[in-house]
């Protein structure tokens, strides 16, 4: 078991420019959720796979935002057209089960600044 | 729909002192509670959790008590140590608008313990 890990842990971009985001999940677990995190604030949902399936994505969540999870391993989040108020720290978490909340584990994050 | 409201931080204390941070949620269902906590420069991990009504959840010499009457679950300490200083998050994992299970985090309270 070696964690969860996010890559990478630091993106500066500009404004209107794409960027993606790498996520490895703890191997056996097959939940996998993305957060939105800025200061002061709590992990802010954004989208959930179980397995390869998206199964919801937060409605505050843009047409700008699109995540995969190709064979139910890793996941990406892009974020196109960049915007400043994109800039946040980005979580990734993974867990076990198939019914109610387990206990997530999270990754150390992508902090993500948008000049 | 969901929502958790935690205090507001920080919350600073001395060394050995007892430790109360509040935490009220607004579900549908029945809920898992968890708190979470971060230390400066690492990731959120779970601290503790209960599952249903009247369950404590404990771990490193915190407690919370899953209230169902007061829709409550606040964390307690009997004796702080400077090495508790960290953000703590209370969540909730209940059923969302589109039928998934979601964490709901608070916004977080930070704890300063000073020697």
């Amino acid at each position: 078991d070696t964690g969860v890990s996010q890559d990478p842990r630091h993106k500066i971009t500009k404004r209107g420019q794409n960027v993606t985001f790498r996520c490895d999940p703890i191997s056996e677990h097959n939940r996998l959720y993305w957060y939105r995190q800025t200061l002061g604030q709590g992990p802010e949902f954004l989208t959930y796979f179980q397995n390869e399936a998206q199964l919801e994505k937060s409605r505050l969540l843009s047409d700008r935002f699109s995540a995969e999870r190709p064979k139910g391993s890793f996941s990406t989040l892009e974020i196109q057209r960049t915007e400043q108020g994109d800039s946040a720290m980005y979580l990734c978490a993974s867990s076990t089960g198939t019914g109610g909340v387990a206990t997530q584990y999270f990754g150390p994050g992508t902090r993500l600044t948008v000049l | 729909g969901n929502s958790v409201t935690q205090m507001e931080g920080p919350v600073t204390l001395s060394e050995e002192a007892f430790l109360t941070i509040n935490c009220t949620y607004t579900a549908t269902g029945y809920p898992s509670l968890f708190w979470y906590v971060q230390y400066p420069g690492e990731g959120l991990q779970l601290l503790l959790k209960a599952t249903k009504a009247d369950d404590k959840g404990s771990n490193k010499g915190f407690e919370a008590t899953y209230r169902k009457e007061t829709t409550s679950f606040h964390l307690e300490k009997g004796s702080v140590q400077v090495s508790d200083s960290a953000v703590y998050f209370c969540a909730l994992g209940g059923l969302s608008a589109g039928g998934s299970y979601i964490p709901t985090f608070g916004r977080g309270t930070s704890l300063i313990v000073h020697p």
